[in-house]
């Protein structure tokens, strides 16, 4: 089965820089994804990352490691916009399976 | 770009009725799948297709069912709605992924918020 784990809720200043942190146990890997969701509105993709390593995209950025089971999302630069919901997620047979996600809040 | 079309947007129904959902995939995405996210929750797949075959199950009641018609569209049927089923149902559209390569994206819906009263 799996086993997705990230912090509830986070609370950052507009211009700041967070890190959110998503543990993972799978039986078998198949990389693991990050979502972002405004409230009431679709998930909508940030990341994708299968191999070890920092992948950086623009003021967002995704870290793996394998052997630690571990991810983290950083982003750089806050805005208000930036104040949604955070999803890591792992495929199982093609099928996204979610942690609870974080629920970032941008203050002013 | 196109998207993934659901509808209704917003359903509201009361107890023991039927319900309709229906999802547009994105144009040449061969896989379908539903979630369910309750409030506060994070979604929940219920039930995926590949090529118009069930491909996957996961926590689907036995009062729900799914299909894909040969044009790719999805309808989720729900009967016998219980209070608990409210809830947004995201329908989400990818390329399917083959045994040793990595995983496609999936393309999220707006979602259909049924209110079950």
């Amino acid at each position: 089965g799996q086993n997705i784990d990230q912090p509830t809720e986070m609370t950052a200043t507009e211009g700041a820089i967070v890190q959110i942190n998503c543990t993972y146990q799978t039986s078998g890997f198949n990389g693991l994804f990050w979502y972002q969701q405004h409230a009431g509105e679709a998930p909508t993709f940030l990341s994708y990352n299968v191999l070890d390593g920092l992948e950086e995209k623009g003021r967002f950025s995704s870290f793996l490691s394998r052997s630690k089971g571990y991810s983290y999302l950083l982003l750089k630069e806050l805005q208000m916009k930036d104040s949604a919901s955070y999803l890591c997620a792992v495929p199982q047979g093609g099928k996204l399976i979610f942690g609870q996600g974080t629920e970032l809040s941008v203050k002013p | 770009a196109a998207g993934v079309i659901q509808s209704p947007r917003h359903l509201i129904k009361e107890k023991r009725e039927t319900a309709t959902l229906k999802c547009y995939p994105i144009p040449r995405h061969d896989t379908v799948y539903w979630y369910q996210q309750g409030p506060g929750q994070d979604p929940q797949f219920l039930i995926s297709f590949y090529e118009k075959m069930q491909s996957d199950k996961g926590s689907i009641p036995d009062r729900f069912s799914a299909q894909q018609f040969s044009d790719y569209h999805s309808e989720l049927n729900m009967s016998s709605l219980e209070l608990g089923d409210s809830a947004l149902y995201f329908c989400a559209s990818s390329l399917a992924s083959g045994r040793g390569r990595s995983y496609n994206e999936q393309f999220f819906g707006p979602g259909t918020r049924l209110t079950v009263l």
